[in-house]
């Protein structure tokens, strides 16, 4: 267990919906990441956080967006689902931006 | 272009078969290397870190080692639960924070 949570597991919605991934980071971490892995790609990164700023993004789509909250924790809004976004997205989080990155456990999202 | 190349992708091992999955990078200014476990549809697990050339760490039947080119993560006498797909990630500055650039995994079966 990383210490990293990611609610919820599951989703399975239809194309054109609208979702919210949520994370929370290992106590006393300050940055959050969001990554994308797909079937025929590798982990992409999307988007950081730290400590409710946006740091630096990634391969992150117009349709998605991202936020940190006072308390850290940290949601991914997808928005305009296509098929081509079905994939397990992964939040991972450091104390220092120079620190291991800790994995949480993924939410797999399934768009019909 | 910050890159890295797994190799090989799949790997099948009988239990005890020694092997080595290698990670070779092309990265400008590389501030660390890191090899992650990731189980089937779990999110990837920190193994190791390495952050200059001749540095080895080792954990049970893992063993890594970091060249200025390349890593190399080497399995002793594996067992059938060291199957799993091993990432290897580069960590390079990017603006006013790091990044974590993954390659694709070596997927690893190790049979009984």
């Amino acid at each position: 267990d990383s210490g990293v949570t990611q609610t919820p597991k599951h989703l399975i919605t239809a194309t054109g919906q609208r979702v919210t991934l949520r994370c929370s980071p290992r106590s006393g971490d300050l940055s959050v990441y969001w990554y994308q892995q797909s079937l025929d790609q590798g982990l992409q990164f999307l988007i950081q956080y730290y400590n409710g700023e946006e740091r630096a993004k990634g391969n992150i789509l117009e349709r998605f967006s991202a936020q940190q909250f006072p308390d850290l924790h940290s949601e991914l809004n997808l928005s305009s689902l296509e098929l081509g976004d079905s994939a397990l997205y992964f939040c991972a989080s450091n104390a220092l931006v120079t620190d291991t990155q800790y994995f949480g456990p993924g939410t797999r999202l399934t768009v019909l | 272009e910050d890159q890295v190349t797994q190799s090989p992708e799949a790997l099948r091992l009988q239990e005890g078969e020694s092997s080595s999955l290698n990670c070779s990078y092309t990265v400008s200014g590389l501030r660390g290397l890191f090899w992650y476990r990731q189980d089937p549809g779990k999110g990837p697990e920190f193994l190791f870190t390495l952050y200059s050339a001749g540095e080895e760490k080792e954990k049970e039947r893992l063993k890594a080692t970091l060249t200025k080119k390349e890593s190399f993560l080497h399995i002793t006498a594996p067992k059938p639960e060291d199957s799993a797909t091993y990432l290897c990630a580069v960590q390079a500055r990017s603006g006013n924070t790091d990044k974590l650039i993954f390659g694709t995994g070596t997927r690893l079966q190790v049979f009984p």
